[in-house]
C-alpha cells in the first residue's frame, strides 16, 4: 500500500531553516512527483510546491520561491522540503503528497504532517 | 482573499444532499481540471474527486461533482456525521503558475 511517512515535529528560531523529510514506499517513486501543502494555524491549505521525483523538475509558489528548496534522493524514496530564513508565519503542519510525474495536478497520498513551530 | 471562492460554511441534517461550489476564472477553473478534498484538522487530507468528477477507488458514490464554466461544485447526498470535515477545491492556475486552494468550506452535520 502507497505510504508516505514525513519526519517528527521541528521547533525553530526566527531566521533558522527547517528541512522536512517525506519516505514514499509502496508504489516507483520515480513514476510520480511529490508536492508540499501547509496549513497555518486556524487558515486553509496552502500549495508551496512540487518536484517530479523523476528528473527533479520543479514549481514553486511565489509566496516562498526565495526560501524554499525541494529535493528527491531516489535511492531512498524520500523527498525533502527545506525552507529557509524562517518567519512566525511559517509556524504550519507541512504535508507532502503524491502528485502526477510532469506537472502538478491532484495529490492521492498524503502524509501525515510535520508540525513546525517557528519562534523568537 | 481567495482567488478560488468557496462558501466559509455549509450545514445540513443527516440523510439530507448538500452542496459545496467553487468559483474561479478562467485562468484557473474554466482552464484546468479541479480536485476535491475533505480535511479534518490534524489528520491527513483525503482526494475525494479528481479531473472535475471522478472518484478514488473507495471514495462511495454519495460524493460527486460536476463543472459549468469557471466553477465547480461538490454534491454529498445521504450526509453521515463522519461527513463532518473541511472541504477544499483545488486547481492550477495558468496565470499564477500555482496550484490554488480554494479557502475552504466547513460542513456541519446537523
Amino acid at each position: 500500500q502507497v505510504q508516505l511517512v514525513q519526519s517528527g515535529p521541528e521547533v525553530k528560531k526566527t531566521g533558522a531553516s527547517v528541512k522536512v523529510s517525506c519516505k514514499a514506499s509502496g508504489y516507483t517513486f520515480i513514476g510520480y512527483g511529490i508536492s508540499w501543502v501547509r496549513q497555518a494555524p486556524g487558515q486553509g491549505l496552502e500549495w508551496m510546491g512540487w518536484i517530479s521525483a523523476y528528473n527533479g523538475d520543479t514549481s514553486y509558489a511565489q509566496k516562498v520561491q526565495n526560501r524554499v528548496t525541494m529535493t528527491t534522493d531516489t535511492s531512498t524514496t524520500t523527498a525533502y522540503m527545506e525552507l529557509r530564513s524562517l518567519r512566525s508565519d511559517d509556524t504550519a503542519v507541512y504535508y507532502c503528497a503524491r502528485d502526477y510525474q510532469t506537472a502538478p495536478y491532484f495529490f492521492d497520498y498524503w502524509g501525515q504532517g510535520s508540525l513546525v513551530t517557528v519562534s523568537s | 482573499q481567495n482567488v478560488l471562492t468557496q462558501p466559509p460554511s455549509v450545514s445540513a441534517a443527516p440523510g439530507q444532499r448538500v452542496t459545496i461550489s467553487c468559483s474561479g476564472s478562467s485562468s484557473n477553473i474554466g482552464y484546468n481540471f479541479v480536485s476535491w478534498y475533505q480535511h479534518l484538522p490534524g489528520t491527513a487530507p483525503k482526494l475525494l474527486l479528481y479531473d472535475n468528477t471522478k472518484r478514488p477507488s473507495g471514495i462511495p458514490d454519495r460524493f460527486s461533482g460536476s463543472k459549468s464554466g469557471t466553477s465547480v461544485t461538490l454534491v454529498i447526498t445521504g450526509l453521515q456525521t463522519g461527513d463532518e470535515a473541511d472541504y477544499y477545491c483545488v486547481t492550477w492556475d495558468r496565470s499564477l503558475s500555482v496550484m490554488l486552494f480554494g479557502g475552504g468550506t466547513k460542513l456541519t452535520v446537523l
